[in-house]
């Protein structure tokens, strides 16, 4: 166990609809960071937060935004879903931002659209 | 641009097997180099890191020498253990403003008994 706890664990939707899914950091983290895992895609970064502020952007797409909240859980908002927006979604968690700390992931979201 | 590379799956091996799988990595700057492991049904892991070249990484019979004259950082074990079976990701972390971190595409290990 990580200690980072996403929710849900799964969530079907449709097309065209707007989700929101949830991370609550590692005790003690400030960071945190989403990532979108498929099958023809890999592992790709979407964004990182750090003590709420926005610290840097990866692939992410204008349909998706986030946000950090002051208790430093974070929510991943997606919104007119697409099919190819079927993923599993990552959170992870480390204490500073810095390139030598490693992150704690999650155990995921797995997205379908349909 | 920065990017890295990992050798493709799958990788099937015996027990007590060498293994090796190859990463080698694309980046402006001195970034800090991972592997991270993912078992089935679960979130990544870190097994190792480095983070500064010459530094060896290394985790439960795992290890792995970041190389900055040949951009690689391969992670080896002398001997697989049938637990060991998951996906194997090389990543690196760079700082670009914020630090973002670039993951390889990911190397499965089966390991028969």
């Amino acid at each position: 166990d990580s200690g980072v706890t996403q929710t849900p664990k799964h969530l079907i939707t449709a097309t065209g609809q707007r989700v929101t899914l949830r991370c609550s950091p590692r005790s003690g983290d400030l960071s945190v960071y989403w990532y979108q895992q498929s099958l023809d895609q890999g592992l790709q970064f979407l964004i990182q937060y750090y003590n709420g502020e926005e610290r840097a952007k990866g692939n992410i797409l204008e349909r998706f935004s986030a946000q950090q909240f002051p208790d430093l859980h974070s929510e991943l908002n997606l919104s007119s879903l697409e099919l190819g927006d079927s993923a599993l979604y990552f959170c992870a968690s480390s204490p500073e931002t810095g390139g030598g700390y490693e992150q704690y992931f999650g155990p995921g979201t797995r997205l379908t659209v349909t | 641009g920065n990017s890295v590379t990992q050798m493709e799956g799958p990788v099937t091996l015996s027990e007590e097997a060498f293994l090796t799988i190859n990463c080698t990595y694309t980046a402006t700057g001195y970034p800090s180099l991972f592997w991270y492991v993912q078992y089935p049904g679960e979130g990544l892991q870190l097994l190792l890191k480095a983070t500064k070249a010459d530094d060896k990484g290394s985790n439960k019979g795992f290890e792995a020498t970041y190389r900055k004259e040949t951009t690689s950082f391969h992670l080896e074990k002398g001997s697989v253990q049938v637990s060991d079976s998951a996906v194997y990701f090389c990543a690196l972390t760079l700082n670009t403003g914020g630090f973002k971190t670039i993951f390889g595409a990911g190397t499965r290990l089966f390991v028969k008994a």
